[in-house]
């Protein structure tokens, strides 16, 4: 399956600790999204990019929040410190080609004690 | 800045039946997108059908169809035959044209009963 894919898929993390995301694209996406889901709410949108570089941020991404795509392939979205608002559910989606349908991972759900 | 609102928190609709969920959008654009998208219990969100603002036509994907209302600036979904697989919390969403950033809804969480 060629879909956008994430890892981990769950992570349970104290507050204060440091964790990261993986997300992998389609293969022929060259842009990369990052998007905080909350419980009830519709996503949110973090950050994006245009093969390796960060195009926009939110003003939701804290100076805890950093977000790479070195290569242009795979991106990575680190938190530091964390506390206990982070908790959510952390979706990557890529898109490529006419149209730039975004089309999503399964999400990394992140719950800070 | 763009808003999406969804005023249906929650719907049902028995199994074969047909169901409306609403969508209304503000945005001083005049280019733009509009998606709906299911996001199944458990499971990732897919797209379920888009629509391109300067298209009069309403979008159709098998069993889904919109009624997209420019100058409302509405965009409700139809799932017609609904079946149980249908059961998902659905949402809508913007895109301006030219930009990559997508605006959701808070969603309706829609229940197909058997």
């Amino acid at each position: 399956d060629t879909g956008v894919s994430q890892d981990p898929r769950h992570k349970i993390t104290k507050r204060g600790q440091n964790v990261t995301f993986r997300c992998d694209p389609i293969s022929e996406h060259n842009r990369l999204y990052w998007y905080r889901q909350t419980l009830g709410q519709g996503p949110e949108f973090l950050t994006y990019f245009q093969n390796e570089a960060q195009l926009e941020k939110s003003r939701l991404l804290s100076d805890r929040f950093s977000a790479e795509r070195p290569k242009g392939s795979f991106s990575t979205l680190e938190i530091q410190r964390t506390e206990q608002g982070d908790s959510a559910m952390y979706l990557c989606a890529s898109s490529g080609g006419p149209g730039e349908t975004q089309y999503f991972g399964p999400g990394t759900r992140l719950l800070v004690l | 800045a763009q808003t999406v609102t969804q005023s249906q928190p929650e719907m049902s609709v028995q199994e074969a039946e047909t169901v409306t969920l609403s969508c209304t959008y503000d945005t001083s654009e005049n280019n733009y997108y509009l998606f709906w998208y299911k996001q199944p219990p458990s499971r990732q969100m897919i797209l379920v059908i888009r629509q391109e603002a300067y298209k009069q036509q309403n979008a159709t994907e098998n069993r889904f169809s919109v009624n997209f209302q420019k100058a409302a600036k509405s965009f409700s979904l139809k799932i017609s035959d609904s079946q149980l697989g249908d059961t998902a919390m659905y949402f809508c969403a913007f895109r301006a044209s030219g930009t990559y950033k997508s605006i959701f809804g808070t969603g309706t969480r829609l229940k197909v009963l058997a």
